[in-house]
């Protein structure tokens, strides 16, 4: 079985300050990890992905996410938040051997000017 | 090059109709995947299609059922509407070469939006 947890339901930051979005994650094989950002009413936006390889992924619109085998997490990073980072951000993995992905209860960022 | 497509955007139905929702993958995928999020959860994983055939299923019950087409578009059906079926509906396309292992990305579409009065 695989599953993922989003410990904190929201994070406020100032703009320009660092913002981390934590995940951890359960799988019975190899890890896939995925980040996705969710606006109002709309999709899913896919930011980045782990695989393998190197353990700090870069992805779309500065952001990057760090992953740790030892503590089975996927958090996500970005050195300066931005107000229009404002959203809601899922973490999602997939076990090696699965095709769907598993979701997290999701994190809701908000960005104050 | 359009990304995945969805329709309708919207839907209210009552308790007891069917629907059916449709989805058209990015160009290139071969892949698609339903979704359901319920308000203030994230997705749960219904069904994925390839080649025409489900190929996973989650925990969901038969009275949803799917069918993918030679274009690679696809349905979602939903019989006998209940209230808790009311969430938005989310389809996402992928593709991945025959043989490699499952670490092609899914690109989501902009949902429908089903209310079950």
């Amino acid at each position: 079985a695989q599953s993922v947890a989003q410990p904190e339901d929201q994070v406020n930051v100032a703009e320009g300050n660092p913002l981390t979005v934590k995940c951890t994650y359960s799988v019975s094989g190899n890890p896939y990890l995925f980040w996705y950002v969710q606006y109002p009413n709309r999709g899913l936006q896919f930011l980045l992905k782990y695989i393998t390889g190197d353990n700090l992924v870069k992805g779309s619109y500065g952001f990057e996410a760090e992953f740790n085998k030892s503590q089975t997490s996927f958090h996500l990073k970005k050195p300066s938040a931005l107000v229009s980072d404002s959203a809601l951000y899922f973490c999602a993995v997939r076990d090696g051997g699965d095709y769907k992905l598993s979701f997290g209860a999701g994190t809701t960022v908000t960005v104050r000017a | 090059d359009a990304g995945v497509t969805q329709s309708p955007t919207h839907l209210i139905k009552t308790r007891g109709q069917q629907v059916t929702l449709r989805c058209s993958p990015k160009s290139g995928h071969d892949t698609v995947s339903w979704y359901q999020q319920a308000l203030g959860q994230g997705p749960q994983f219904i069904f994925q299609y390839y080649e025409e055939e489900e190929r996973q299923r989650g925990n969901f019950p038969d009275r949803f059922s799917g069918h993918q087409f030679p274009n690679y578009s696809s349905e979602l059906n939903v019989n006998a509407l209940l209230l808790g079926d009311s969430a938005l509906y989310l389809c996402a396309s992928s593709f991945r070469p025959s043989g490699r292992a499952l670490t092609d990305t899914q690109y989501f579409g902009p949902g429908t939006r089903l209310t079950v009065l």
